[in-house]
């Protein structure tokens, strides 16, 4: 079964500050990535994903996202964050295999950008 | 559009007490998905269906049963609620199409408090 890890629970930053989110995943075959975001009082919504080709991929809201097969890793980012990119952030993968599309998520971090 | 509805929004219920949360979704996805999220767990799946007829377990199944009998409903049931039932409760859908592609659609969520 694959886990995901995500390195920080919270983050606080201010505004035009660069992000990176950290995510790792254990998995030994070959998998789907995602990030989602919640902002607050929200349902999830994804922001991006990564199936297969260009490992760098860009999500909506100029985010992107970097997949480093070697690491295990997909780590977030975003060059310069608004006030309004105030949210929870969730890494997920499944794998390939899995034609049921389970998703496993990580813990979340939770990003507070201030003005 | 729609999308996914999910209902009650929420709701405080009586330990013991049965409660079942509906989920409608009007894409036609083959897939649903039932997850809870709690503080600093992220979201864990509690039970899952791949099409109508058909149910599987999660993360978290204990306490916790579901039914598909059509493509649209995908209703989660708490026959006897305690108190670590409290939780935002997510359903979920995706098309499965290509399979193993995973992207998830999300209802609004329901908030659940056992007391």
């Amino acid at each position: 079964a694959q886990s995901v890890s995500q390195h920080n629970h919270h983050v606080i930053l201010s505004e035009a500050a660069s992000l990176e989110l950290g995510c790792n995943y254990s998995y030994g075959g070959t998998v789907n990535l995602f990030w989602y975001v919640q902002y607050p009082g929200q349902h999830l919504q994804l922001l991006l994903k990564y199936f297969s080709g260009d490992p760098l991929v860009k999500g909506i809201k100029g985010f992107e996202a970097e997949f480093i097969k070697s690491k295990f890793s997909f780590n977030l980012r975003k060059p310069s964050v608004q006030w309004s990119d105030t949210a929870e952030y969730f890494c997920a993968v499944n794998a390939t295999t899995d034609s049921w599309g389970k998703l496993q998520f990580g813990a979340g971090t939770q990003v507070v950008v201030t003005p | 559009t729609a999308g996914i509805t999910q209902a009650p929004t929420s709701q405080i219920l009586a330990a013991g007490r049965s409660m079942t949360l509906r989920c409608t979704q009007d894409m036609r996805h083959n897939a649903m998905y039932w997850y809870r999220q709690d503080l600093g767990l992220g979201l864990r799946l509690i039970h899952y269906s791949n099409t109508a007829g058909t149910t599987g377990k999660g993360e978290v199944p204990d306490g916790y049963s579901v039914s598909r009998a059509n493509t649209d409903d995908f209703p989660l049931t708490l026959a006897s609620a305690v108190p670590s039932q409290t939780s935002v409760y997510f359903c979920a859908s995706s098309a499965l199409d290509p399979p193993g592609t995973g992207e998830l659609f999300f209802g609004e969520g329901s908030r659940l408090t056992v007391l």
